[in-house]
């Protein structure tokens, strides 16, 4: 059961590339690191996933090293569009095993940025 | 992604009393899932709900106090039985996605028992 701890919150100013940091010190073998975004009054939406080494796609990019036991969400250029609250998710996937206490959310980052 | 609505998208209950959310989904999906989210805090999972099976419960939560229905792949009620002020919360509905590696969220039900 793979628990994971963000820092509370963070400030960056806009243009700004911010790294969110998650460490996972007992992830699993099946475990996959997910983050999600979250606006306030709205439900997250899913940001990038991966497994291991680096993911990027349209929106933001993911470093997991090599023991797998933390993780970067990296935003490049930030806008006052990307303040929201960030959460890494550590566990299996949703279908393959994810429930059974597996999909424990972590307390999130509150990620302020400013014009 | 799959679009999801939640019916209603707030309420306010008399404690005692019950209240139906549903999720509806425009896509068939697999998995479906119920959380409770309190004011500023993060999302705690309550069950998962699959079609034409019971519901799994999450430790700390009973089907007396939250039955939850699942009768097709793209529809899903959650009940919050005898409401209690504790019971005051955000109710979010999501899925799994196509993959099964990620979830879709709904927008929320915001419920105040007083």
């Amino acid at each position: 059961l793979a628990k994971t701890t963000q820092p509370v919150s963070m400030d960056s100013y806009e243009g700004q590339e911010v790294n969110i940091t998650c460490s996972h010190n007992n992830i699993a073998t099946n475990d996959y690191i997910t983050w999600y975004q979250q606006f306030p009054s709205q439900g997250p939406r899913f940001i990038i996933q991966g497994y291991k080494t680096k993911v990027t796609n349209e929106v933001a990019s993911l470093f997991i090293p090599a023991d797998r036991k933390s993780s970067t969400l990296s935003l490049p250029r930030v806008s006052l569009s990307d303040t929201a609250v960030y959460y890494c998710l550590v566990g299996p996937p949703p279908r393959y095993g994810g429930s059974q206490g597996n999909l424990i959310f972590g307390k999130g980052t509150k990620l302020s940025v400013k014009p | 992604s799959a679009v999801i609505s939640q019916k209603p998208s707030r309420d306010i209950c008399q404690r005692g009393t019950s209240l139906t959310i549903q999720c509806q989904v425009d896509s068939q999906v697999t998995m479906m899932f119920w959380y409770r989210q309190q004011p500023g805090q993060s999302l705690t999972l309550i069950a998962t709900a699959n079609q034409g099976s019971e519901a799994t419960y999450e430790s700390g939560f009973v089907i007396d106090k939250f039955p939850i229905s699942r009768p097709n792949l793209t529809f899903s009620t959650l009940t919050v039985s005898n409401m209690s002020p504790e019971d005051s919360s955000i109710y979010l509905c999501s899925v799994d996605s196509p993959s099964g590696y990620e979830q879709y969220f709904g927008p929320g039900t915001r419920l105040t028992v007083t």
